[in-house]
């Protein structure tokens, strides 16, 4: 069954925590997308990657940090840098960078 | 570079009435054309999209979308909608072959009334 897993769907970490948000694929998908999801405000790309080993920012980058060591998984961490972390974080996946995108179901995480 | 606008963030109708969820984009070249569906707490599911061809694309549960080039838009249309079209929708574009990202537009929330 193909498709792309998020895991934990909830997470809740204190303030000051750095945590990492899972995204595994088995599309054999080679761009793969960060967004990050907040109340009337749409999608935000934060990173992507279109080849393993290579990532590019995306327009809210800074507090998170992701890696691309696999084509099936692209890890997200969410830093104590980031001042407003919690949210709803979307993982999603394409053939090419230009074409549709897969969407895991999120993972909403509430720092306390 | 492209841009997207969704013109309403918010559209409340009543079952069984016809809705148009309206998607301008801005581009200088050729394009490609989605929209996604994203219930409560779920992830985007891909509705429809353009790639070439016939401007007038349908899925599979009622909704369909024009391509019009003139007036760069996509607006998504279904003539009767039912209580679980619910959702917010996004609309995005991307460069016919291009190397850049889907830009999305801020979404639109459609809320079905009974």
């Amino acid at each position: 069954d193909g498709g792309i897993t998020q895991s934990p769907k909830y997470l809740f970490r204190k303030e000051g925590q750095n945590v990492t948000l899972s995204c595994e694929q088995n599309l054999n998908h080679d761009a793969m997308y960060w967004y990050r999801q907040d109340p009337g405000q749409g999608l935000r790309l934060i990173y992507y990657s279109q080849i393993v080993n290579d990532f590019q920012k995306g327009d809210i980058a800074e507090g998170y940090s992701v890696s691309r060591e696999k084509k099936e998984s692209f890890p997200l961490t969410v830093t104590s840098a980031q001042k407003n972390p919690t949210a709803f974080y979307l993982c999603a996946s394409s053939t090419l960078v230009a074409d549709t995108q897969y969407f895991g179901p999120g993972t909403r995480l509430t720092v306390l | 570079a492209q841009s997207v606008t969704q013109l309403d963030s918010q559209v409340p109708v009543f079952e069984e009435a016809p809705v148009e969820l309206r998607c301008n984009y801005s581009s200088s070249v050729s394009v490609y054309l989605f929209w996604y569906v994203q219930y409560p707490n779920q992830g985007l599911q891909l509705l429809l999209k353009y790639l070439s061809g016939s401007t007038l694309v349908e899925s599979i549960n009622g909704f369909e979308a024009e391509f019009n080039k003139s007036q760069t838009s996509f607006h998504l249309r279904k003539p009767s909608v039912h209580i679980s079209d619910t959702a917010e929708y996004f609309c995005a574009v991307s460069e016919e072959g291009g190397s850049e990202k889907l830009v999305f537009g801020k979404g639109t929330k459609l809320t079905v009334n009974p």
